[in-house]
């Protein structure tokens, strides 16, 4: 059965502290791997990692892929109070229709 | 562009009402998805539709049903209500190229008394 474990499910840290979320998977037929961002409404797309693009960066975030190990971490430095969010990590899964398979979630807050 | 929008943004139900929710894109997407999302449990596909007239269950369908009669429309259908079914609802879209970035709207909080 295909599934995907993140942890910690939540972190309490202060402004300026770097932060590791951790996102294990194991997904029949690995493909990529995908982490989004929810603020208090939709989820907002990141990153994605594949086989071939297996680090990604985008200012204060930075995500890097495992494929033997079957982990990505997305590290956040310098955290501000707006870094604060449900940061969701996500494989596919069913075939060929692009359906994915979330994990639960870690929830971050930043206090000032 | 409005992207992905989501018709009621909250609403109340008793057990044993109906209701439906619209998801409406903008986009030209091909592939639209619902999701429930409840506490601890991350979000969770409940039917998806690879095109107009097109729709499969996911991973909790039971419940549910869709229609897409639309390109850009894809309706979620509660016959039934029950407390169960208590939860944040989303809609996504994706366009066929892009295999697996879905873009997601601003949900539906559904309470179910």
């Amino acid at each position: 059965e295909d599934k995907v474990v993140q942890s910690p499910l939540s972190l309490v840290v202060h402004e300026g502290d770097t932060v590791t979320l951790n996102c294990s998977y194991e997904v029949t037929n690995f493909r990529s791997l995908l982490w989004y961002k929810q603020e208090k409404k939709a989820p907002t797309f990141l990153f994605m990692l594949t086989s071939s693009g297996i680090e990604k960066k985008s200012g204060r975030l930075s995500s890097i892929l495992d494929k033997k190990e079957l982990f990505s971490i997305l590290n956040i430095t310098a955290t501000q109070t707006g870094d604060s969010a449900i940061y969701l990590c996500a494989g596919p899964y069913g075939g060929s229709q692009g359906n994915l398979i979330f994990g639960k979630g870690t929830k971050l807050s930043v206090k000032p | 562009n409005a992207g992905v929008t989501q018709t009621p943004k909250f609403r109340v139900l008793k057990t044993g009402q109906s209701m439906t929710l619209l998801c409406a894109q903008d986009m030209n997407h091909e592939y639209m998805y619902w999701y429930r999302q409840d506490p601890g449990m991350g979000l969770r596909l409940i039917h998806y539709s690879v095109g107009e007239g097109t729709t499969a269950k996911g991973e909790v369908p039971d419940g549910y049903n869709v229609s897409r009669l639309k390109k850009q429309n894809f309706l979620l259908g509660l016959e039934s209500a029950a407390p169960s079914q208590t939860s944040v609802y989303f809609c996504a879209s994706r366009r066929l190229a892009e295999l697996y970035e879905q873009y997601f709207g601003p949900g539906t909080r559904l309470t179910v008394t």
